[in-house]
């Protein structure tokens, strides 16, 4: 079945400077991706959607400076935290969906991100 | 404005039957999603409603009534293993995956 992946699992990086977390979709084409942000204990939050080949469109609240979204090809989208602080360490999820239906919404396995 | 409300903690037994409730107010409804959720793990799908009515899969049930903006997930014959954070979702007019906030099971022996 579809899957979609994300890499890395984890991550931990120094204050200031920037992380790259990649969403693959391995076998379908998703002209869509959206990402998560999830705290401990809360939900999942959503922070952007990302559209191949346009801008990425950001929920209120998310600092689009901060959190650059790419989607350059219909198979990967990255979200790049830039100039990280130890409030950004979270667990970022991505998703996925296929032929654009809601019963074929697929997530990525995560990304734990600390910043120190 | 958009709200999923589902209650913050629930407790029951190992062997008996439990009820999640879910009601939302979103813009625009094309599903509502059931997702389990373990500690550091990414969602696991539970089940998709898109109709009223009741879906039953396995040990697990949901139910959805589009007119009075409810749902709850119903999970029979409970497991240890339950103990997971449960989390309902709506698929809202804009394609995206709305979450309320979760609800946290234990299943106590």
């Amino acid at each position: 079945g579809a899957v979609v992946s994300q890499h890395p699992s984890w991550v931990i990086c120094k204050s200031g400077t920037s992380v790259k977390i990649e969403c693959r979709s391995l076998d379908f084409q998703a002209t869509t991706m959206f990402w998560y942000r999830q705290f401990p204990k809360q939900s999942l939050m959503l922070m952007a959607t990302s559209n191949e080949g346009s801008k990425a469109t950001y929920e209120q609240g998310v600092e689009k400076d901060k959190f650059l979204i790419n989607h350059a090809s219909l198979t990967l989208s990255t979200l790049t935290v830039t100039s990280a602080h130890p409030e950004d360490s979270s667990f970022y999820i991505c998703s996925a969906s296929e032929g654009g239906t809601g019963n074929t919404i697929y997530f990525g396995e995560g990304s734990w991100l600390t910043v120190v | 404005g958009q709200n999923i409300d589902q209650p913050t903690e629930m407790t029951a037994t190992e062997g008996a039957i439990v009820q999640i409730n879910c009601t939302y107010q979103t813009s625009g409804f094309n599903g509502l999603f059931w997702y389990q959720q373990h500690a550091g793990e990414a969602p696991t799908f539970l089940s998709y409603n898109v109709l009223d009515g009741l879906e039953e899969k396995g040990r697990f049930s949901s139910f959805l009534s589009r007119s009075k903006g409810y749902s709850y997930l119903l999970l029979k014959e409970l497991q240890m293993k339950d103990s997971a954070s449960y989390l309902c979702a709506v698929y809202n007019q804009g394609g995206k995956l709305i979450f309320g906030q979760g609800t946290e099971l234990s299943v106590k022996p």
